[in-house]
Protein backbone atom coordinates (compact mmCIF):
# COMPACT_ATOMS: atom_id res chain seq x y z
CA UNK A 1 0.00 0.00 0.00
CA UNK A 2 1.18 3.51 -0.57
CA UNK A 3 2.03 5.27 2.48
CA UNK A 4 2.07 9.25 2.78
CA UNK A 5 3.75 10.70 5.84
CA UNK A 6 3.04 14.10 7.25
CA UNK A 7 5.87 15.00 9.51
CA UNK A 8 3.61 16.50 11.85
CA UNK A 9 0.23 15.72 13.60
CA UNK A 10 -0.19 18.46 15.62
CA UNK A 11 1.78 22.10 15.14
CA UNK A 12 1.47 25.60 17.04
CA UNK A 13 2.97 28.67 15.75
CA UNK A 14 2.85 32.33 16.29
CA UNK A 15 1.20 34.66 13.88
CA UNK A 16 4.06 35.89 11.30
CA UNK A 17 6.00 33.11 11.73
CA UNK A 18 7.43 30.63 8.70
CA UNK A 19 6.19 27.80 8.86
CA UNK A 20 6.94 24.54 6.88
CA UNK A 21 4.89 21.18 6.29
CA UNK A 22 6.32 18.42 5.03
CA UNK A 23 4.83 15.00 3.00
CA UNK A 24 6.52 12.40 1.74
CA UNK A 25 5.67 9.28 -0.36
CA UNK A 26 6.93 5.96 -0.61
CA UNK A 27 5.20 4.66 -4.29
CA UNK A 28 7.18 7.26 -6.70
CA UNK A 29 3.64 9.36 -7.60
CA UNK A 30 4.13 11.98 -10.12
CA UNK A 31 1.10 14.02 -8.49
CA UNK A 32 1.02 15.06 -5.02
CA UNK A 33 -1.91 17.78 -3.68
CA UNK A 34 -1.88 20.01 -0.57
CA UNK A 35 -5.75 20.25 0.92
CA UNK A 36 -6.39 22.34 4.13
CA UNK A 37 -10.24 21.22 5.50
CA UNK A 38 -12.51 23.22 7.59
CA UNK A 39 -15.62 22.43 9.50
CA UNK A 40 -18.24 23.41 6.75
CA UNK A 41 -16.35 23.88 3.72
CA UNK A 42 -14.92 20.85 3.15
CA UNK A 43 -11.22 19.88 1.42
CA UNK A 44 -10.04 23.30 -0.34
CA UNK A 45 -6.75 22.44 -2.15
CA UNK A 46 -3.84 24.86 -2.25
CA UNK A 47 -1.43 23.89 -4.52
CA UNK A 48 -0.24 20.76 -6.39
CA UNK A 49 2.74 19.16 -8.75
CA UNK A 50 2.74 17.04 -11.66
CA UNK A 51 6.28 16.27 -11.38
CA UNK A 52 9.26 17.46 -9.22
CA UNK A 53 9.96 21.43 -9.53
CA UNK A 54 6.85 21.92 -11.43
CA UNK A 55 3.43 23.30 -9.32
CA UNK A 56 0.30 24.80 -10.03
CA UNK A 57 -2.29 27.05 -8.19
CA UNK A 58 -5.23 25.31 -6.61
CA UNK A 59 -8.45 27.20 -5.58
CA UNK A 60 -7.01 28.47 -2.20
CA UNK A 61 -3.47 29.77 -2.98
CA UNK A 62 -3.14 32.87 -1.26
CA UNK A 63 -0.69 33.05 1.61
CA UNK A 64 1.04 29.48 0.97
CA UNK A 65 3.83 28.08 -1.69
CA UNK A 66 4.99 25.10 -1.89
CA UNK A 67 7.91 23.31 -3.31
CA UNK A 68 9.02 19.65 -5.00
CA UNK A 69 12.71 19.42 -5.07
CA UNK A 70 12.37 15.21 -4.95
CA UNK A 71 9.59 13.16 -6.27
CA UNK A 72 8.84 12.14 -2.98
CA UNK A 73 8.33 15.17 -1.36
CA UNK A 74 5.97 17.70 -1.18
CA UNK A 75 6.31 20.78 1.14
CA UNK A 76 3.88 23.32 2.17
CA UNK A 77 5.31 26.75 3.14
CA UNK A 78 3.26 29.22 4.83
CA UNK A 79 5.10 32.32 4.15
CA UNK A 80 4.11 34.33 6.99
CA UNK A 81 1.65 32.27 9.52
CA UNK A 82 -2.13 34.25 10.04
CA UNK A 83 -4.41 32.89 12.79
CA UNK A 84 -6.98 32.49 9.54
CA UNK A 85 -4.53 29.57 8.44
CA UNK A 86 -5.39 27.51 11.53
CA UNK A 87 -6.72 24.00 9.96
CA UNK A 88 -6.26 21.20 9.49
CA UNK A 89 -4.20 20.13 6.38
CA UNK A 90 -3.94 17.28 4.21
CA UNK A 91 -1.37 15.80 1.85
CA UNK A 92 -2.32 13.89 -0.98
CA UNK A 93 -0.66 11.66 -4.37
CA UNK A 94 -2.42 10.19 -6.87
CA UNK A 95 -1.82 7.39 -8.89
CA UNK A 96 -1.80 7.44 -13.09
CA UNK A 97 -1.30 4.56 -14.71
CA UNK A 98 -1.26 4.55 -19.15
CA UNK A 99 -4.05 8.06 -19.13
CA UNK A 100 -6.34 6.48 -15.70
CA UNK A 101 -5.97 7.86 -12.55
CA UNK A 102 -6.89 6.49 -9.26
CA UNK A 103 -7.93 7.61 -5.90
CA UNK A 104 -5.44 9.55 -3.65
CA UNK A 105 -3.89 8.27 -1.03
CA UNK A 106 -3.92 10.64 1.88
CA UNK A 107 -1.33 11.48 4.92
CA UNK A 108 -2.84 11.44 8.65
CA UNK A 109 -2.88 15.28 8.32
CA UNK A 110 -1.06 18.09 10.10
CA UNK A 111 -3.53 20.11 12.76
CA UNK A 112 -2.13 23.48 12.66
CA UNK A 113 -3.24 26.57 15.42
CA UNK A 114 -1.80 30.09 14.99
CA UNK A 115 -1.78 31.85 17.59
CA UNK B 1 -24.44 27.01 -5.91
CA UNK B 2 -21.41 24.84 -5.56
CA UNK B 3 -20.01 22.01 -7.88
CA UNK B 4 -20.73 19.29 -5.38
CA UNK B 5 -23.60 19.18 -2.94
CA UNK B 6 -23.56 16.78 0.01
CA UNK B 7 -26.10 16.94 2.92
CA UNK B 8 -23.93 17.15 5.80
CA UNK B 9 -25.74 15.38 8.68
CA UNK B 10 -25.19 14.53 11.24
CA UNK B 11 -27.58 11.16 10.14
CA UNK B 12 -28.21 8.99 13.05
CA UNK B 13 -28.95 4.77 12.91
CA UNK B 14 -29.23 1.83 14.46
CA UNK B 15 -26.58 -0.80 14.15
CA UNK B 16 -27.85 -3.22 11.48
CA UNK B 17 -29.35 -0.91 9.13
CA UNK B 18 -28.52 0.28 5.97
CA UNK B 19 -27.53 3.70 5.00
CA UNK B 20 -27.87 5.71 2.26
CA UNK B 21 -25.37 8.43 1.31
CA UNK B 22 -25.75 10.90 -1.63
CA UNK B 23 -24.03 13.44 -3.43
CA UNK B 24 -25.46 15.42 -6.41
CA UNK B 25 -22.70 17.88 -9.09
CA UNK B 26 -23.80 19.70 -11.57
CA UNK B 27 -20.15 19.71 -13.59
CA UNK B 28 -21.24 16.96 -16.84
CA UNK B 29 -17.74 16.52 -17.26
CA UNK B 30 -16.99 14.16 -14.25
CA UNK B 31 -16.27 10.73 -15.29
CA UNK B 32 -14.06 9.33 -12.12
CA UNK B 33 -16.48 8.89 -8.55
CA UNK B 34 -15.19 8.11 -5.00
CA UNK B 35 -16.40 7.68 -1.92
CA UNK B 36 -13.74 8.17 1.23
CA UNK B 37 -14.80 7.32 4.49
CA UNK B 38 -12.69 9.70 7.27
CA UNK B 39 -12.29 8.95 10.96
CA UNK B 40 -12.00 11.68 13.51
CA UNK B 41 -8.48 13.26 13.36
CA UNK B 42 -7.23 10.84 10.27
CA UNK B 43 -6.81 11.64 7.21
CA UNK B 44 -9.55 10.71 4.59
CA UNK B 45 -9.02 6.76 3.20
CA UNK B 46 -10.74 5.47 -0.17
CA UNK B 47 -13.17 3.16 0.04
CA UNK B 48 -14.86 3.34 -3.37
CA UNK B 49 -13.60 4.05 -6.64
CA UNK B 50 -16.12 4.02 -9.99
CA UNK B 51 -15.66 5.25 -13.84
CA UNK B 52 -18.50 6.81 -15.42
CA UNK B 53 -21.74 5.11 -14.45
CA UNK B 54 -22.94 2.12 -12.88
CA UNK B 55 -22.74 0.12 -9.59
CA UNK B 56 -19.57 -1.55 -7.86
CA UNK B 57 -19.66 -3.48 -4.53
CA UNK B 58 -17.10 -4.31 -2.56
CA UNK B 59 -18.21 -6.14 0.87
CA UNK B 60 -21.08 -4.52 2.41
CA UNK B 61 -20.45 -1.41 0.35
CA UNK B 62 -22.16 -0.34 -2.75
CA UNK B 63 -21.89 2.82 -5.06
CA UNK B 64 -23.69 3.93 -7.67
CA UNK B 65 -23.33 6.45 -10.42
CA UNK B 66 -26.11 8.24 -12.70
CA UNK B 67 -24.07 10.37 -14.93
CA UNK B 68 -27.89 11.16 -16.60
CA UNK B 69 -29.27 12.60 -13.22
CA UNK B 70 -26.00 14.10 -12.17
CA UNK B 71 -26.02 12.08 -8.58
CA UNK B 72 -24.29 9.60 -6.77
CA UNK B 73 -24.68 7.18 -3.64
CA UNK B 74 -23.15 5.23 -1.29
CA UNK B 75 -25.12 1.84 0.41
CA UNK B 76 -23.63 0.86 3.51
CA UNK B 77 -25.73 -2.13 4.74
CA UNK B 78 -25.72 -4.57 8.37
CA UNK B 79 -23.90 -1.31 9.68
CA UNK B 80 -21.66 -1.05 12.52
CA UNK B 81 -20.58 0.87 14.98
CA UNK B 82 -17.10 0.70 13.73
CA UNK B 83 -19.14 2.66 10.40
CA UNK B 84 -18.92 5.97 12.30
CA UNK B 85 -17.65 8.39 10.54
CA UNK B 86 -17.65 11.16 7.91
CA UNK B 87 -18.40 10.26 4.59
CA UNK B 88 -17.11 12.29 1.83
CA UNK B 89 -17.74 12.07 -2.07
CA UNK B 90 -15.30 12.79 -4.22
CA UNK B 91 -14.92 13.51 -8.26
CA UNK B 92 -13.09 14.25 -11.07
CA UNK B 93 -12.48 15.27 -15.16
CA UNK B 94 -10.35 13.07 -17.06
CA UNK B 95 -7.18 14.66 -17.18
CA UNK B 96 -8.59 17.39 -15.11
CA UNK B 97 -5.35 17.98 -13.99
CA UNK B 98 -5.74 15.65 -11.57
CA UNK B 99 -7.97 17.40 -9.20
CA UNK B 100 -10.69 16.22 -6.99
CA UNK B 101 -13.91 17.68 -6.17
CA UNK B 102 -14.23 17.03 -2.87
CA UNK B 103 -18.53 17.07 -1.16
CA UNK B 104 -18.51 18.87 2.29
CA UNK B 105 -18.97 15.72 3.97
CA UNK B 106 -21.94 13.39 5.67
CA UNK B 107 -21.28 12.53 9.29
CA UNK B 108 -22.56 9.29 10.10
CA UNK B 109 -22.87 7.88 13.56
CA UNK B 110 -23.76 3.85 13.93
CA UNK B 111 -25.32 3.31 17.29
CA UNK B 112 -25.45 0.01 19.27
Amino acid sequence: DVKVTQSSRYLVKRTGEKVFLECVQDMDHENMFWYRQDPGLGLRLIYFSYDVKMKEKGDIPEGYSVSREKKERFSLILESASTNQTSMYLCASRLTVGGIMYGYTFGSGTRLTVV
Amino acid sequence: QKEVEQDPGPLSVPEGAIVSLNCTYSNSAFQYFMWYRQYSRKGPELLMYTYSSGNKEDGRFTAQVDKSSKYISLFIRDSQPSDSATYLCAMSEPGGGNKLTFGTGTQLKVEL
